[in-house]
């Protein structure tokens, strides 16, 4: 069974500050892991995939993910918020049978001025 | 590319009428469609897989009966609530996929409301 866990439900960044959402897996399999990212009312887009290549993942919109394996963890960062990043943000794992998904309980990014 | 197209992005019915939402994939022959139920700031729980020309895979503890999909083909499924309550009220998200290992690409989801 594989699992994800973003920690911290809600995260508040000043404009121009880094940005760290925190994913930690859970899998009896080398994973496949995934960030979204979610818009009011509108589905999800991806922003990166981890694919068993490289471990450092750049993804659009500034943001990166960096895999590590000894701490099971696939932490998005940015390196300067903007504005527009405040969003849900999803990490996502896939089962061992294909690519059905499954995710975190998001973390809402907000971003003051 | 890639582009999912959920239709319709919002539905406010009576307590007892069907609703039917439509996912295509208007670029390419999705393999795979998955649809997804979110409940208000919670995260994403999968509904059912499917895949064209066979009958949907669901969910431990998703009604086949209430919740209808159909995938006739490559490029569209439909999930159809079926005598639709309040409870079912939610936002509804379908992906599709090109295949397996493939990513899923999310439609814009459908915001049901039942009334």
């Amino acid at each position: 069974a594989q699992s994800v866990t973003q920690l911290g439900s809600h995260v508040s960044v000043s404009e121009g500050a880094l940005v760290l959402l925190r994913c930690n897996y859970s899998s009896s399999v080398p994973p496949y892991l995934f960030w979204y990212v979610q818009y009011p009312n509108q589905g999800l887009q991806l922003l990166l995939k981890y694919t068993s290549a490289a471990t450092l993942v750049k993804g659009i919109n500034g943001f990166e993910a960096e895999f590590k394996k000894s701490e099971t963890s696939f932490h998005l960062t940015k390196p300067s918020a903007h504005m527009s990043d405040a969003a849900e943000y999803f990490c996502a794992v896939t089962r061992h049978a294909g690519n059905m998904l499954t995710f975190g309980g998001g973390t809402r990014l907000m971003v003051k001025p | 590319g890639a582009v999912v197209s959920q239709h319709p992005s919002r539905v406010i019915c009576k307590s007892g009428t069907s609703v039917k939402i439509e996912c295509r994939s208007l670029d390419f022959q999705a393999t795979t469609m998955f649809w997804y139920r979110q409940f208000p700031k919670q995260s994403l729980m999968l509904m059912a897989t499917s895949n064209e020309g066979s009958k949907a895979t669901y969910e431990q503890g998703v009604e086949k009966d209430k919740f209808l999909i159909n995938h006739a083909s490559l490029t569209l499924s439909t999930l159809t609530v079926t005598s639709a309550h309040p409870e079912d009220s939610s936002f509804y998200i379908c992906s599709a996929s090109l295949g397996i290992n493939q990513p899923q690409h999310f439609g814009d989801g459908t915001r049901l409301s039942i009334l």
